[in-house]
């Protein structure tokens, strides 16, 4: 019944490790997002995928990698983690591009010890 | 760059206020503006307002946009202590799908 689900909700890990972080939605959504929300609650586009296809990528550093293996999936690798990449991350889906509004997953928690 | 700017960023109110939270954008090549409501998950989807002027709402919340001013304000009447959450404003591009948000706005509401 979730709309969008993301994996796991919770995730410690310590730095220098490596770890991905999964969403899907069964939408039947096109368009697929990645946001990161800080400890000042300022939520900020990282990625953006219309069909597979990366249309947004802002400046994250290239430790972030995300995949999507089909439209109903979007993942988010991260590697040699940091202290600073603690956060919230939640993905989100809209119907196309431009028009729609997004969907938001129940995000990520994520500490880097 | 874009930028969102919502004020107040923390508002205490007790149950049955009217509240109204604000919200002014530079957002190059705007199309929409939307509102969001977080609690401690998810932001969930309120409103999406593209034209100036229309007042769109549901149940106790409002929520009119001005283009030519560039701001937009959400209003709550007879709130209550469910609406206790952050309120995010977000402005969104024409040519993608890139939202900007702001700081939100922490509402309180007292019993």
């Amino acid at each position: 019944d979730t709309a969008v689900s993301q994996t796991p909700k919770y995730l410690v890990t310590q730095m220098g490790n490596d770890k991905s972080i999964k969403c899907e939605q069964n939408l039947g959504h096109d368009t697929m997002y990645w946001y990161k929300q800080d400890s000042k609650k300022f939520l900020k586009i990282m990625f953006s995928y219309n069909n597979k296809e990366l249309i947004i990528n802002e400046t994250v550093p290239n430790r972030f990698s995300p995949k999507s293996p089909d439209k109903a999936h979007l993942n988010l690798h991260i590697n040699s983690l940091e202290l600073g990449d603690s956060a919230v991350y939640f993905c989100a889906s809209s119907q196309a591009r431009t028009t729609y509004e997004q969907y938001f997953g129940p995000g990520t928690r994520l500490t880097v010890t | 760059e874009d930028k969102v700017v919502q004020s107040p960023l923390s508002l205490v109110v007790h149950e049955g206020d009217t509240v109204t939270l604000n919200c002014s954008y530079e957002v190059t090549n705007f199309r929409s503006l939307l509102w969001y409501k977080q609690e401690k998950k998810a932001p969930t989807f309120l409103f999406m307002l593209t034209s100036s002027g229309i007042e769109k709402k549901s149940g106790r919340l409002s929520s009119i946009l001005d283009k030519k001013e560039l701001f937009s304000i959400l209003n709550i009447t007879a709130t209550q202590t469910g609406d206790s959450a952050v309120y995010l404003c977000a402005g969104k591009e024409t040519s993608g799908s890139r939202l900007t948000f702001g700081e939100g706005t922490q509402l309180t509401v007292n019993p």
